[in-house]
């Protein structure tokens, strides 16, 4: 099926291990982006990519790095697990980054950092 | 900065009700995004739009530029409903969504 799939959908980690939170698309789409969720507040961006070998960081960078050396894939490395870091994760794309197109979401990565 | 804002934070409907969700933002969002998030987790782009009204079933959305404030309406109202409903504006010097903090609903049978 068309869309975005993410994997793991649930995670724990110990307070300083890493982790790599996959993200890929089968939609050709140029524009990819992460996102934490967190109770009580919107989705913030973390990294976002225009295209392949292109990244860019968001509103909330910090402890996360990420690549993109396919169109296919835009996976989020977690370098150093904090319990801040504690959140569900989205990764969507877009066709273009543009006001207009829409975006599709992955279901969603729960993370647990103890 | 630019920022989006909801209302109501939570609503409780009864089956059939019109409902109406809230969205205000500041300078510099050039487009809204409504999206829908279900119960389950995932999440749905329902419209885009810079201007005017869009229908798709029995959700409207509406958006006024001028005043800087966008609405999506419910009509007919279904259990099937009850999600997160969360406006995101396009804008910003990185051209991105900003969200809105969404919108609880509940529809009761």
């Amino acid at each position: 099926n068309a869309g975005v799939t993410q994997t793991p959908k649930f995670q724990v980690l110990k307070t300083g291990q890493s982790m790599t939170l996959q993200c890929a698309q089968d939609m050709n789409h140029e524009y990819m982006s992460w996102y934490r969720q967190d109770p009580g507040m919107g989705l913030r961006l973390i990294h976002y990519s225009v295209g392949a070998g292109i990244t860019d960081q968001g509103e909330v960078p910090n402890g996360y790095n990420v690549s993109r050396s396919t169109t296919e894939d835009f996976p989020l490395r977690l370098l150093s697990a904090a319990p801040s870091q504690t959140s569900v994760y989205f990764c969507a794309s877009s066709v273009f980054q543009g006001p207009l197109y829409g975006y599709t979401f992955g279901s969603g990565t729960r993370l647990t950092v103890v | 900065k630019n920022e989006v804002e909801q209302s109501p934070q939570n609503l409780t409907a009864q089956e059939g009700e019109f409902i109406t969700i809230n969205c205000s933002y500041s300078v510099g969002i050039s487009a809204l995004h409504w999206l829908q998030q279900h119960p389950g987790g995932g999440i749905v782009s329902l419209f885009m739009l810079s201007s005017g009204k869009k229908k798709h079933g029995r959700l409207i959305a509406t958006i006024n530029i001028q005043e800087k404030h966008s609405s999506l309406h419910i009509t007919a109202s279904h259990p099937r409903d009850s999600a997160v409903y969360i406006c995101a504006g396009y804008g910003g010097s990185q051209g991105n969504l900003i969200f809105g903090k969404g919108t609880k609903l509940s529809v009761k049978p």
